[in-house]
């Protein structure tokens, strides 16, 4: 099963406007961390936000937002006032638990289109 | 302070030659991780290093794949005999250990022909 589900291959948001793209994970563990990644076409991977699976309010940094819904088992990216530059692939990240190899799972990611 | 440096940016090989891609961590980090992302894909974990222990390999297919993270210099991943299957883009990132973030390399683009 999937541990990291991105139901979106691709989103369209008008320039100014804000935008949620979707991110829901799988894991038994109660200790995690959730990762938002962009990926513009130059390739590089450029964090955006995290949220501990302890953390009691969600995450914000910037024009990022984390809508944490523990209960379903959500992690869905809020991008406020879109950008042109915002114009990527999105990564939503999973890592389990504490200590061990922390590693990584990711999901397979949307693409994010910001319309002039 | 220079963040995950990976080299070659772009690597082209023939099928049957051996692919050397190499890390160098940010400064002060000593977990290396490493990620390979095919077409249209996510990235998928391969192999986590400290220096000179692979602590976890079970992304690593069994033949032809390795890496190392010496005690002095960068880390690399080594591909033997490349095929065509093996085109991907992969990424080295790196943290500080346990409970801190990962900062990612821009990757190395493998092409075999």
């Amino acid at each position: 099963a999937q541990k990291i589900t991105q139901t979106q291959p691709g989103m369209f948001v008008q320039e100014k406007e804000a935008v949620t793209l979707d991110c829901t994970y799988d894991t038994s563990d109660p200790s995690y961390g959730l990762f938002w990644y962009k990926q513009p076409s130059s390739g590089e991977m450029i964090f955006l936000i995290y949220q501990g699976s302890y953390d009691q309010q969600n995450a914000t940094e910037g024009r990022y937002s984390l809508n944490f819904q523990k209960a379903r088992k959500s992690a869905n990216l809020v991008i406020s006032a879109s950008q042109l530059g915002d114009s990527a692939m999105y990564f939503c990240a999973m890592r389990e638990g504490q200590g061990g190899s922390e590693k990584l799972v990711f999901g397979k990611g949307t693409k994010l289109t910001v319309n002039p | 302070n220079a963040g995950v440096m990976q080299n070659p940016r772009h690597l082209v090989r023939r099928r049957g030659q051996e692919a050397r891609l190499r890390c160098s961590p940010m400064k002060g980090h000593s977990h290396v991780y490493w990620y390979r992302q095919l077409p249209e894909e996510g990235l998928k974990f391969m192999v986590y290093l400290q220096k000179e222990n692979i602590i976890d390999e079970s992304g690593m297919p069994k033949e032809r794949f390795s890496a190392e993270f010496p005690k002095e210099g960068p880390s690399i991943l080594r591909i033997q005999q490349v095929v065509r299957g093996d085109s991907a883009a992969y990424f080295c990132a790196s943290s500080a250990g346990v409970n801190y973030g990962y900062t990612f390399g821009s990757g190395t683009r493998l092409t075999v022909v």
